[in-house]
């Protein structure tokens, strides 16, 4: 696609529920990254993915998070047993080359915990 | 670790002024920097990308330095306008052990208001 899709944009769970949260990369971008903004913060890093390495997951909060990208495209952010502090924005990002030509930034899924 | 540090926090400026954004990091072995811009609960829009080996880059009233040795951007906005107001990041792609781009790192951000 023309851009990087994210999806849903907006997510209202309650507390204890799992959730799945799905980034479209850019087609042949090979890093994908997924952030959170929780309100009023800066971008926290969560998992990097690059080609077929393994991820880095070292941003990751708690065993209640992960992440898989299948096929070296799609990626998924699954979030078990929801709480309130959960909620924030979660945005994915793609490029190229391991961020050599910079990256582009989907819209977020703005996950509310209820 | 790197640490990217944005001052100011917040900038406040009449409409038609020029400013500068500061950005500053710790670990010089970064393969490029890339400014963003992020309007209230949207995600992020790339501004400006400067390759390491590059100094400055330029896209109509903005202008991006950067000085590797010394850790430092900045960006500059030329004739300001209401719409220029979000909040400005500033990000550092690591360069790995091998020479090849690595993470990325976020700076804390200024938030901008042109007021008219």
């Amino acid at each position: 696609g023309a851009g990087v899709s994210q999806s849903p944009s907006n997510k209202v769970t309650e507390k204890g529920k799992d959730v799945e949260l799905r980034c479209d990369p850019i087609s042949g971008h090979t890093a994908l990254y997924w952030y959170r903004q929780s309100l009023g913060q800066g971008l926290e890093f969560l998992i990097y993915f690059q080609g077929n390495s393994a991820p880095d997951k070292s941003g990751l909060p708690s065993d209640r998070f992960s992440a898989e990208r299948t096929g070296g495209s799609v990626s998924t952010l699954t979030i078990q047993r929801t709480q309130q502090e959960d909620s924030a924005v979660y945005l994915c990002a793609s490029s190229p080359g391991q961020g050599a030509n910079g990256y582009t930034f989907g819209s977020g899924t703005r996950l509310t915990v209820v | 670790k790197q640490e990217v540090t944005q001052i100011p926090a917040a900038l406040s400026v009449p409409e038609g002024e020029n400013l500068v954004l500061n950005c500053s990091f710790t670990d010089s072995a970064i393969y490029n920097l890339q400014w963003f811009r992020q309007d209230p609960g949207k995600g992020l829009t790339s501004l400006l990308l400067i390759q390491s080996s590059q100094r400055e880059q330029t896209s109509g009233r903005l202008n991006a330095s950067l000085d590797k040795s010394s850790g430092r951007s900045t960006l500059y906005i030329a004739a300001s306008q209401p719409g220029d107001s979000a909040t400005y990041l500033c990000a550092v792609t690591q360069t790995s052990y091998t020479g090849t781009a690595s993470k990325l790192t976020f700076g804390t951000g200024t938030r901008l208001q042109v007021t008219l």
